[in-house]
């Protein structure tokens, strides 16, 4: 079955950009919305943005002036680039595949990636 | 941008209690509802999607339901397995999240 795997530094200092890597195995990217979730400590989880595999995105409102999400379908994998990082950037951060088939649920999650923000 | 209000923030209960967390959406979401379980450490893991259907493997002691833009995740008679963190989640219009209810034991 399909498996997430998130991939990057844990640690960036404030100012500079975030960087991610999700690498999906077992299936194509094809066909599917990808997704970036992130839940910083002890809070709820907060949706950054998404993108289908042909490139479309769409992005939270609250973060759109500084995220990306790109997708390399000969890789199988998808990115999230997060510039201009504070401390409160410090969090949790899953990708997940946004399967709009069925009614538009998060059914495939990679197991997390911790980035702290701090010089 | 759709507002999903959860409550309980947290909530205690025993092993065979009837449990009941509730979202509330800003406006209209349709059935566009889904529930995921998180235990510490982990990722979320779906459980009811489109307001009531149960993902498969999840046990039938959990139901959705709806009443207008109100929407309740039953846990019919708590096991020791459930005790976790449960979020709403609206997709009907881009995705928000609930702010989650941590159900711990009594």
């Amino acid at each position: 079955q399909v498996q997430l795997q998130e991939s990057g530094p844990g640690l960036v200092k404030p100012s500079e950009t975030l960087s991610l890597t999700c690498i999906v195995s077992g299936g194509s990217i094809s066909g599917y919305y990808w997704s970036w979730i992130r839940q910083p400590p002890g809070k709820g989880l907060e949706w950054i943005g998404y993108i289908f595999y042909s490139g479309s995105t769409d992005y939270n409102p609250s973060l759109k002036s500084r995220v990306t999400i790109s997708v390399d379908t000969s890789k199988n994998h998808f990115s999230l680039k997060l510039s201009s990082v504070t401390a409160a950037d410090t969090a949790v951060y899953y990708c997940a595949r946004y399967n709009a088939l069925i009614r538009n649920v998060m059914d495939v999650w990679g197991q997390g990636t911790t980035v702290t923000v701090s010089s | 941008d759709i507002l999903m209000t959860q409550s309980p923030s947290s909530l205690s209960a025993s092993v065979g209690d009837r449990v009941t967390i509730t979202c509330r959406a800003s406006q209209s979401i349709s059935s566009y509802l889904n529930w995921y379980q998180q235990k510490p450490g982990k990722a979320p893991k779906l459980l009811i999607y489109s307001t009531s259907t149960l993902q498969s493997g999840v046990p039938s002691r959990f139901s959705g339901s709806r009443s207008g833009t109100d929407f309740t995740l039953t846990i019919s008679s708590l096991q020791p397995e459930d005790f976790a963190t449960y979020h709403c989640q609206q997709t009907y219009s881009a995705v928000t999240f609930g702010q989650g209810t941590k159900l711990e034991s009594k």
